[in-house]
């Protein structure tokens, strides 16, 4: 079936520096990416939804400068937490949506950011 | 605004006999719902997808129902197993993909 792959698993980074995560559909062009976040106990929360070569489209309360989303190819796309802080930490998942995947979302396997 | 409401406490049941988990919204019915399982520290994995036409659907050990009057969808799990021990989501498409997530039950099966 259809992969999408996460990197890094995890990250620990310093307050104020940022952290950029990848998301990578690997046997199907992604029309579409989709990022979430989610903390301990609680659902994922859409974050943002991009698709490939135009502008991420971010849901309310997202702060799009602090989380800047690329999605430069119909196989990539990337986040990256700016001057992040101890509360950016949380588990960051992104799914991806596809011709080549029978319209179906798959999910990556998550990223794991830690702010010190 | 559409809300999901899933059991968020454990439950726990003997090997070998059926979990029911369910799952309720409080808004409009949505064209589809979706079952996932998550693994502690990993990505949601896709199980299986109901339409709001369909009232049941199965897939080996799994079955899920889907109610638009009671605006409630239950899955089962027959023959229940220890490696079925995961936290299970239900999601809703909010429209063009973009779900929204229950908080997700926690499934513990016991040998």
């Amino acid at each position: 079936g259809a992969v999408v792959s996460q990197h890094p698993s995890w990250v620990i980074c310093k307050s104020g520096t940022s952290v950029k995560i990848e998301c990578r559909s690997l046997d199907f062009q992604a029309t579409t990416m989709f990022w979430y976040r989610q903390f301990p106990k609680q659902s994922l929360m859409l974050m943002a939804t991009s698709n490939e070569g135009s502008k991420a489209t971010y849901e309310q309360g997202v702060e799009k400068d602090k989380f800047l989303i690329n999605h430069a190819s119909l196989t990539l796309s990337t986040l990256t937490v700016t001057s992040a802080h101890p509360e950016d930490s949380s588990f960051y998942i992104c799914s991806a949506r596809g011709q080549g995947a029978g319209n179906t979302i798959y999910f990556g396997e998550g990223s794991w950011l830690t702010v010190v | 605004s559409q809300k999901i409401e899933q059991n968020s406490e454990a439950l726990n049941i003997q090997e070998g006999k059926t979990a029911t988990l369910t799952c309720n919204y409080t808004n409009y019915s949505p064209a589809y719902l979706q079952w996932y399982r998550q693994d502690p520290g990993r990505g949601p994995v896709f199980l299986l997808l109901i339409r709001e036409n369909e009232k049941e659907k199965r897939k080996e050990r799994l079955k899920v129902t889907f109610d638009t009057t009671l605006k409630q969808s239950l899955f089962h799990i027959t023959a229940s197993q220890p490696a079925d021990s995961a936290t299970y989501l239900c999601a809703l498409d909010r429209g063009t993909y973009k779900y929204i997530f229950g908080t997700g039950t926690r499934l513990k099966v016991l040998a």
